[in-house]
């Protein structure tokens, strides 16, 4: 069965700092998708950025860059420039091709902005 | 503005009663999901539903109940039979066609269901 581990429960960064939250997959399939969310305190999800494991290239979204593993089943998001906006639960996500509709999630990460 | 509404936000549940959520999007995406989010958890899956009049269950199925007999609504009841029902719940959905667009899920604002 497919897994999602996101081992780091809660990080902390100063404002206008870089962040790297880190989470790991299991998986026999060859092709998927992953993804970050993020949860602010209103508690609604809201899409950060996403991947297909078939591009080799790494993708990004302004201040939101991620480093994707493949071989290692890695897939860590970076936020530059840290703003206190960016404080909220962050979760990792993963999503086969193979026919499933599960999309399978990582337990969070808190993330906390200091200023 | 398209989007997912639920609603209630807050629902209080007493013991032995059943309780409705509600869940309607207006982007016309064909699936529809509905997860449970509890303190120090992931979001686990309680049913999906693929197109109109079918739907499957997920990892915690037991003592909810689905219905989809509209393209745009997916409710969900919470039954007597859910023993530990107090959580946060998310409504989803996503499209079904297109390679990139169709394979990301979006999200309600959720809905609070707490057991008195």
């Amino acid at each position: 069965a497919q897994t999602v581990t996101q081992s780091q429960p809660e990080m902390s960064v100063q404002e206008a700092e870089t962040v790297t939250l880190s989470c790991t997959y299991d998986t026999s399939e060859s092709d998927y998708y992953l993804f970050w969310y993020k949860q602010p305190p209103s508690r609604q999800m809201i899409l950060v950025i996403r991947q297909e494991a078939y591009k080799q290239q790494n993708a990004t979204e302004n201040r939101f860059s991620v480093n994707f593993q493949k071989a290692a089943k890695s897939f860590s998001l970076k936020i530059s420039d840290s703003q206190l906006g960016d404080a909220a639960m962050y979760f990792c996500a993963w999503k086969g091709t193979s026919g499933t509709y599960k999309y399978i999630f990582g337990t969070g990460t808190r993330l906390k902005v200091l200023a | 503005d398209g989007g997912i509404t639920q609603s209630p936000k807050y629902l209080f549940r007493k013991e032995g009663q059943n309780v409705t959520l509600s869940c309607e999007q207006n982007l016309n995406h064909d699936a529809m999901y509905w997860y449970r989010q509890d303190p120090g958890q992931g979001l686990r899956l309680i049913y999906y539903s693929q197109i109109v009049n079918d739907f499957q269950k997920g990892d915690i199925a037991e003592g909810y109940s689905v219905s989809r007999e509209k393209k745009e609504s997916f409710p969900l009841t919470v039954t007597s039979a859910q023993k530990n029902p107090t959580a946060f719940y998310l409504c989803a959905s996503k499209t079904t066609g297109g390679l990139y667009s169709g394979n990301t899920i979006y999200f309600g604002e959720g809905s609070w269901l707490t057991v008195v």
